[in-house]
C-alpha cells in the first residue's frame, strides 16, 4: 500500500519563475492538503482539495494555486516565485469527512528559490 | 484563532522516558495529532487521540489529554537514539480541515 507520494523531491528555481509540485494521496484517500514548512518552523496550511475543488484556503496569496484530478492526485502551482517561497512543501492526504480521519504526509518537495 | 505551543528543546539520556508537552487554544478540536520529523524528511504520523479520551497508549508511546487545561503530552518510554527528531503537535482549527502545528520540539537523545 503506497503512502503519500510527492515529486519532485528537490528543485531549484529562479526568482520570477513558476513551479509545479505533484502529489498522489494514500490509497483510499480522496482529500489532499498542501502545507508550506519554512526552515525551523512548523508547517503552514496552504489549501485543501476535495472532489476536485478547493475546499479551504490558508493565508497565502493568489500566486499559490492548485488542482485536483479525478484520480485524487493534486498539483500545487506557485507563480512569480520569491526568495521567501523557499521551503519544504508537504502534501497531506485524508478522507473526505474530517471527523475521525487520520492525516498522512508525504516526504515533501524541497524548493529553493535563488 | 487557533494556536498551538510547544517547548522548543528536550534532551534526555538513552533509556530514560521523554515527555513532550503541547498546549492548544481551540476547545472544539476533535482529534489531536503527534508527528515526528527526522532531518530532511517529511512528517510521520506517530499517534493521535480523540478529544473524548484522556489517554491513549501505543507501544512505547503514551498520549495524555487534559481538556480542561487544553494540554496534550507525548511520553516516549525507553527513549532510543533513533527517537532523536523534531516532534510536532497539531490540532484542527475550528473543527475544520486545517491543521495548526506547533513550532516543534527538538528531542535529543544522548547515549
Amino acid at each position: 500500500d503506497a503512502g503519500v507520494t510527492q515529486s519532485p523531491t528537490h528543485l531549484i528555481k529562479t526568482r520570477g519563475q513558476q513551479v509545479t509540485l505533484r502529489c498522489s494521496p494514500k490509497s483510499g484517500h480522496d482529500t489532499v492538503s498542501w502545507y508550506q514548512q519554512a526552515l525551523g518552523q512548523g508547517p503552514q496550511f496552504i489549501f485543501q482539495y476535495y472532489e476536485e475543488e478547493e475546499r479551504q484556503r490558508g493565508n497565502f496569496p493568489d500566486r499559490f494555486s492548485g488542482h485536483q484530478f479525478p484520480n485524487y492526485s493534486s498539483e500545487l502551482n506557485v507563480n512569480a516565485l520569491l526568495l521567501g517561497d523557499s521551503a519544504l512543501y508537504l502534501c497531506a492526504s485524508s478522507t473526505g469527512t474530517f471527523s475521525g480521519n487520520t492525516i498522512y504526509f508525504g516526504e515533501g518537495s524541497w524548493l529553493t528559490v535563488v | 484563532g487557533e494556536d498551538v505551543e510547544q517547548s522548543l528543546f528536550l534532551s534526555v539520556r538513552e533509556g530514560d522516558s521523554s515527555v513532550i508537552n503541547c498546549t492548544y487554544t481551540d476547545s472544539s478540536s476533535t482529534y489531536l495529532y503527534w508527528y515526528k520529523q527526522e532531518p530532511g524528511a517529511g512528517l510521520q504520523l506517530l499517534t493521535y487521540i480523540f478529544s473524548n479520551m484522556d489517554m491513549k497508549q501505543d507501544q512505547r508511546l503514551t498520549v495524555l489529554l487534559n481538556k480542561k487545561d487544553k494540554h496534550l503530552s507525548l511520553r516516549i518510554a525507553d527513549t532510543q537514539t533513533g527517537d532523536s527528531a523534531i516532534y510536532f503537535c497539531a490540532a484542527p482549527m475550528d473543527s475544520s480541515y486545517k491543521l495548526i502545528f506547533g513550532s516543534g520540539t527538538r528531542l535529543l537523545v544522548r547515549p
